[in-house]
Formats: structure tokens, sequence, C-alpha cells
């Protein structure tokens, strides 16, 4: 079974430029989160979807930060404009009620210089 | 609100067991996690609790739960050099994937020959 797949693995911008990540979650999986790592903390919960629906985006910088999942399988986190704080490692999760089990992907780390 | 303490840095000798602790403040957590990263990857799952239980053994692994004092810990038995990594503890209220996950800043795990 593949897993979560995200691609860029590493992104720079510039400050002020815009930036967007994608995530592919595991076949069949409803629910996908993505989370924000800062270098020396855990993760912080961003958003989270089920199906095509926002779950839970309370922590997510709406000034900045926007994420869709349009049809309810792939997923797009974009960040416009980007600031020095949002260097981290941005990771995209999913999960099914099956097993509950949250699986990660290997992250996209974003440089803002 | 959710705060998970852990401490940073933990040192063992290869072949000791390492205890990894955490503390939460959430008294309406009901899953508890432990996630293992290594250097460059994602988030692995390696074993949870239900609020209900006070210990749960998987292997090398037993993770210990004290709910009235909100502490978990992980021990991890003959430690060997692929246990290095980051491990975090985190909390959810309903688990089963239907909640996004807080997590601790992680504990380095470093392993002395």
């Amino acid at each position: 079974e593949a897993g979560v797949a995200q691609s860029p693995r590493y992104k720079i911008i510039e400050k002020r430029q815009s930036v967007a990540f994608w995530c592919n979650p595991i076949s069949g999986h409803a629910t996908l989160y993505w989370y924000q790592q800062i270098l020396g903390q855990g993760p912080k919960l961003l958003i989270q979807f089920q199906n095509n629906g926002v779950v839970d985006d309370s922590q997510l910088p709406k000034d900045r930060f926007s994420a869709e999942r349009l049809k309810g399988v792939d997923s797009t986190l974009k960040i416009q404009p980007a600031k020095l704080e949002d260097s981290a490692v941005y990771l995209c999760a999913s999960s099914s009620r099956l097993d509950g089990e949250q699986y990660f992907g290997p992250g996209t780390r974003l440089t803002v210089t | 609100g959710e705060d998970v303490e852990q401490s940073l840095f933990l040192s063992v000798r290869e072949g000791d067991s390492s205890v990894i602790n955490c503390t939460y403040t959430d008294s309406s957590s009901t899953y508890l996690y432990w996630y293992k990263q290594e250097p460059g990857a994602g988030l692995q799952l390696l074993t949870y609790i239900f609020s209900n239980m006070d210990m749960k053994q998987d292997q090398r692994l037993t993770v210990l739960l004290n709910k009235k004092d909100k502490h978990l810990s992980l021990r991890i038995a003959d430690t060997q050099t692929g246990d290095s990594a980051i491990y975090f503890c985190a909390e959810s209220y309903s688990g089963g994937g239907a909640d996004g996950l807080t997590f601790g800043k992680g504990t380095h795990l470093i392993i002395q020959p």
C-alpha cells in the first residue's frame, strides 16, 4: 500500500512570496490533516478535512494560509504572502475510521529567506 | 488549553532500558500516543494507549499511564542504535482518526555505545 505522498520535498522562497504544497493521502482515507512543525518543536495541527469538508481550522492563520481538498482526495496548502516565521516542515497525514491511525507523509521543508 | 510536556534529551547506553516521560494537562484526553521521528523522515506511530488503561506492552515497548497525575511514559527495553530518534508524546480527545493530535516538543534519544 502506497503511503502519504507530498511534494515538493524542499522549497526555498523569499518573504512575501507565495508557495503551495501538495498532498496525496492513502487511497480510501477520508480524513486528511496538515501539520506545521517548526524546528525544535512538535507538529501543530493547522487544518483537518473530512472528505472535502473542513472539520477544524482553528489554528490556521487564515490571513495568509489557505487549504483545500476539492474532490475529497488530494489537498493543497498555500501560504500567501510568506513570512520568515513560516519556515518549517509541513506534514500531511491521513487516516481512516477503520484503524484510526494517522499516517504521516515525509513532509515539505520550507525555508523563507 | 492543551499542553504536552517532555524533557528534550535522554542519553542511554546501548543495551540499557530507556524511559521517556511525558505530562499532559487536558484531563479529557482519551487517547495518548507515542510517535518516533528519524532524521529526514515522517512520523511513525509506535504505540498508543486508551485513558482507561494503565499499561500496554508491545515487544520491547512498555507504556505506563498514570491518569491521576496525567503522566505517560515509554520504556524501550534493550535499547539499540536504531532506536536513536526523536520521540513525541501526543494526545487526542476522541482518537480513531477523528481528531487532530496535540504533540509535545519531542525527546531526543541519544544512544551511547
